[in-house]
């Protein structure tokens, strides 16, 4: 099953926090997280390996809490660089088939 | 380094044709898939390949096939073109796959089936 996404879409001032999260219906054992701009492809920002364990990429950071599972990127003082569509992704148990998320679209205005 | 490289970046197709779309890598990585990205549906795993000689399917194999005889190549099949099939295409790889490694993903092919 896919992994269910919210919000689906956000719009944000330059400045301004957000938070994305990303939950399974099936065990996690790893959150990968990518982000899209308009007409290009996909580029990964992070993956989380642990329950509870939390990373960071420049301002955006983000929490795996396995026993929930669920993840949340935070993005913080929000950049106009920030605008586009952002997955999660969750590998099957046997390690091979990542199911992505519908994706969250982000658009920053100054 | 290239990284992933797909081609061709557009193609049209009429209902019934079949196609291949090319996906090479040289970056030495063991894993490769296919996606398709549909407007408000994200990306689906299509197939995915862990080696050479090694292929399965994903969230919606139907109507492609593929196969992997060299560690850098991984093309996709249409056989019978269908407006379904109208999507963008992503070709990714990694490492190893799975829990710990990142994927690469390639610039896109944009397909429209008439």
């Amino acid at each position: 099953q896919q992994p269910v996404q919210s919000p689906q879409a956000v719009i944000l001032r330059e400045g301004e926090d957000a938070v994305i999260n990303c939950s399974s219906s099936k065990a996690l054992y790893s959150v990968h997280w990518y982000r899209q701009k308009h007409g290009e492809a996909p580029v990964f920002l992070m993956i989380l390996l642990k329950g509870g364990e939390q990373k960071g990429h420049e301002k955006i950071s983000a929490s795996f809490n396995e026993k929930k599972q669920q993840s949340s990127l935070y993005l913080t003082a929000s950049q106009l660089s920030y605008s586009g569509t952002y997955f999660c992704g969750a590998p099957h148990t046997g390690g091979f088939k990542t199911i992505f998320g519908a994706g969250t679209r982000l658009f920053v205005k100054a | 380094n290239a990284g992933v490289t797909q081609t061709p970046k557009f193609q049209v197709l009429k209902t019934g044709q079949s196609m291949t779309l090319q996906c090479a890598q040289d970056m030495n990585h063991e894993y490769m898939s296919w996606y398709r990205q549909d407007p408000g549906m994200g990306l689906r795993l299509i197939h995915y390949s862990v080696g050479a000689g090694i292929t399965d399917q994903g969230e919606v194999p139907n109507g492609y096939n593929v196969s992997r005889s060299t560690t850098e190549d991984f093309p996709l099949r249409l056989l019978s073109a269908a407006p379904s099939q109208t999507s963008v295409y992503f070709c990714a790889s990694s490492y190893s796959g799975g829990q710990t490694s990142e994927q690469f993903f390639g610039p896109g092919t944009r397909l429209t089936v008439l």
